[in-house]
């Protein structure tokens, strides 16, 4: 089946400073790719919806100019956190529709330390 | 603003028993799916429903898709300690395949 590659799988960094994650689809082009975040022990909540070539699209309550998303390509898609805080710590995971939008692929996730 | 239901919330059973955990929401979804997530990774999916009062098997797993289209469960039979984990339901509606999720159903079959 399709894969989703998410990079990295672990990240810390300092309070203050931004952190980028990587979202591939290794062997499907995906026009469309989605963001969420997944505290402990908790579910997941989507964050914003990432369109190819065009801006993303965000939930409510969703700070786009915290949670910077850029779809470059048919391929990837980037989750930027800027001077991210402690409370920006979560595991961050992404998805990718197939292209008849039957199955959604999800990435290993990305668990965000800021320390 | 759509929202899933699951429960219960947490589930402890001892291997070997049944149990059921139920999704609820007042809208309609085009699809529903169930997925089963690990501590530290992402979702795997484990069904997909898309018919009104469909039916699907999957081993030991039940799923039901609701007449209208709103609510689902997943039954286990004789769950076994590798049953363990975080269950998902998640709602598609429209085209774009946003995934709306449930509250999450935390299940521990103790040996």
């Amino acid at each position: 089946g399709a894969v989703v590659s998410q990079h990295p799988s672990r990240v810390i960094c300092k309070s203050g400073t931004s952190v980028k994650i990587e979202c591939r689809s290794l062997d499907f082009q995906a026009t469309t790719m989605f963001w969420y975040r997944q505290f402990p022990k908790q579910s997941l909540m989507l964050m914003a919806t990432s369109n190819e070539g065009s801006k993303a699209t965000y939930e409510q309550g969703v700070e786009k100019d915290k949670f910077l998303i850029n779809h470059a390509s048919l391929t990837l898609s980037t989750l930027t956190v800027t001077s991210a805080h402690p409370e920006d710590s979560s595991f961050y995971i992404c998805s990718a529709p197939d292209r008849s939008y039957t199955e959604a692929f999800f990435g290993q996730g990305t668990r965000l330390t800021v320390v | 603003t759509q929202l899933l239901e699951q429960s219960p919330q947490f589930l402890s059973i001892q291997e070997g028993e049944n149990l059921t955990v139920y999704c609820n929401s007042s809208s309609v979804f085009s699809s529903l799916q169930w997925y089963r997530q690990e501590p530290g990774e992402g979702p795997v999916l484990l069904v997909t429903v898309v018919t009104g009062g469909e039916v699907k098997k999957l081993k030991r797993l039940t799923f039901q898709f609701g007449d209208a289209r709103k609510d689902s469960s997943l039954h286990i039979t004789a769950a076994q300690p590798g049953d363990t984990g975080l269950y998902l339901c998640a709602g598609a509606s429209g085209s774009s395949y946003k995934l709306i999720f449930g509250s999450g159903t935390r299940l521990l079959v103790r040996p």
